[in-house]
């Protein structure tokens, strides 16, 4: 079945330090990917999504590429702000299906 | 647009009582979905509907979990009897047809029961 599968947090950065989040996933058919962002006591937001594969998604500095050879969708940004702190999720849906696969979520932590 | 609007934002209950959570989906999606997030098991998918008609309840954990959606802007999920280990934040989500638009989340209800 289908599945998402990211890595491990918490991830500590310092501010302007590079981050890449590693997001790999199953999928029986030809899935659209999707980064959320889920803020403090907030509900997840969408961030950026990739419909096809070498798309690239972007939003507020952040980019991920839809990789069909290795089946992947990282996230990363350039040079992180104490501002992005907040747990990320990558996830999936297959069109005729409109449901969504999440992964576990990754917590990002940005000192200053 | 005012989003996915849930209610209430927080719900402090007693052990057996009913507890019921609402949610109003953007006008014009027609899906509605129902999500749990907990530190032990993360985001889990409840139960889905799309056009008012429930898809999948696979993720409803027990019968003591039930949703409606009466029409198409309102949805209820409701735990009768409530217990310790439902505590969680309840999330509804909803989306236009196709699954490449990505969803659209309410602020969540914290559940609490003691």
């Amino acid at each position: 079945g289908d599945s998402v599968t990211q890595m491990e947090g918490p991830v500590t950065l310092s501010e302007e330090a590079f981050l890449t989040i590693n997001c790999t996933y199953t999928a029986t058919g030809y899935p659209s990917l999707f980064w959320y962002v889920q803020y403090p006591g907030e509900g997840l937001q969408l961030l950026l999504k990739a419909t096809k594969a070498d798309d690239k998604g972007s939003n507020k500095g952040f980019e991920a590429t839809y990789r069909k050879e290795t089946t992947s969708f990282h996230l990363e940004k350039g040079s992180v702000q104490v501002s992005d702190s907040a747990v990320y999720f990558c996830a999936l849906s297959e069109y005729n299906f409109n449901k969504f696969y999440f992964g576990s979520g990754t917590k990002l932590n940005v000192k200053p | 647009d005012a989003g996915v609007i849930q209610s209430p934002r927080h719900e402090v209950t007693e052990m057996g009582q009913e507890v019921t959570l609402r949610c109003k989906p953007i006008s014009g999606h027609n899906s509605l979905f129902w999500y749990r997030q907990t530190m032990m098991r993360g985001l889990e998918l409840l139960i889905y509907f799309n056009n008012n008609v429930p898809i999948d309840d696979s993720g409803m954990p027990e019968d003591r979990f039930s949703a409606k959606m009466p029409n198409a802007s309102f949805s209820t999920l409701k735990i009768q009897p409530s217990e310790p280990r439902d505590s969680a934040v309840y999330f509804c989500a909803s989306s236009p047809a196709g699954g490449d638009y990505g969803y659209t989340f309410g602020s969540g209800t914290r559940l609490t029961v003691v």
